[in-house]
């Protein structure tokens, strides 16, 4: 595999409901990305972390809030979240940042009810 | 705002035959350029990149081919095997951003 892993594969939840995904990757990088994939839409680059602090928020809602507790880790808290954030979220990591090769993991296909 | 596109977004080959696909982007300043594969329930898959300053890059089977006159960029696989089936993605980026296209549903017909 990838070396990326991500938990859970698969989430339902209610809109009132919070929940958090988590990823980790095994492969020494310093740089971790979450991305959302929504169908007919290009990959869309949701937060970056280089070194554990967060470089970029591409106008994402804060019912998503991410954390880095490492570099090795990278979490995505849920909230409130809305019928329309139904997607797969993919988390990735490189060596350094965005120019570098990216690790996919398998990604979290969420459905918010 | 910059952009990324694919001609086609579906694409049906023979086992054996060659796969062309490609993508076009808007910025000019664009100066690498990535594909990945997604196979089924995977996540995207770094398949072959190239800079700015070559036209033409080769790995196993797959070639990469870079036109910065008329910006466009092709991914050429040869041989097709049914293991290529999978959604092929173009990712351009200048600096810090990296822009994706949609994806080509690439089917390999046995």
């Amino acid at each position: 595999e990838t070396g990326v892993t991500q938990t859970p594969r698969h989430l339902v939840m209610g809109m009132t409901n919070k929940k958090s995904l988590k990823c980790e990757q095994h492969l020494g990088h310093n740089a971790m990305y979450w991305y959302k994939q929504s169908a007919k839409k290009p990959l869309e680059l949701m937060f970056v972390y280089s070194l554990e602090e967060r470089v970029e928020n591409n106008s994402v809602p804060s019912r998503f809030s991410p954390e880095c507790p490492n570099s090795s880790h990278l979490f995505l808290h849920l909230h409130t979240l809305q019928p329309e954030d139904s997607a797969l979220y993919l988390c990735a990591s490189s060596q350094v940042d965005i120019r570098d090769t990216q690790y996919f993991g398998p990604g979290t296909r969420l459905t918010v009810l | 705002g910059e952009s990324v596109g694919l001609h086609l977004p579906t694409l049906s080959v023979q086992e054996g035959d060659n796969s062309i696909i490609n993508c076009a982007y808007s910025n000019s300043a664009s100066d690498y350029f990535i594909w990945y594969k997604q196979e089924s329930g995977k996540g995207p898959q770094f398949i072959i990149d190239i800079r700015s300053n070559m036209d033409k890059r080769q790995g196993q089977r797959v070639t990469v081919l870079l036109n910065k006159t008329v910006k466009h960029l092709s991914l050429q696989i040869a041989a097709t095997q049914p293991g290529d089936s999978a959604v092929y993605f173009c990712a351009v980026g200048n600096n810090r951003k990296l822009i994706w296209g949609l994806g080509t549903s690439l089917a390999v017909n046995p």
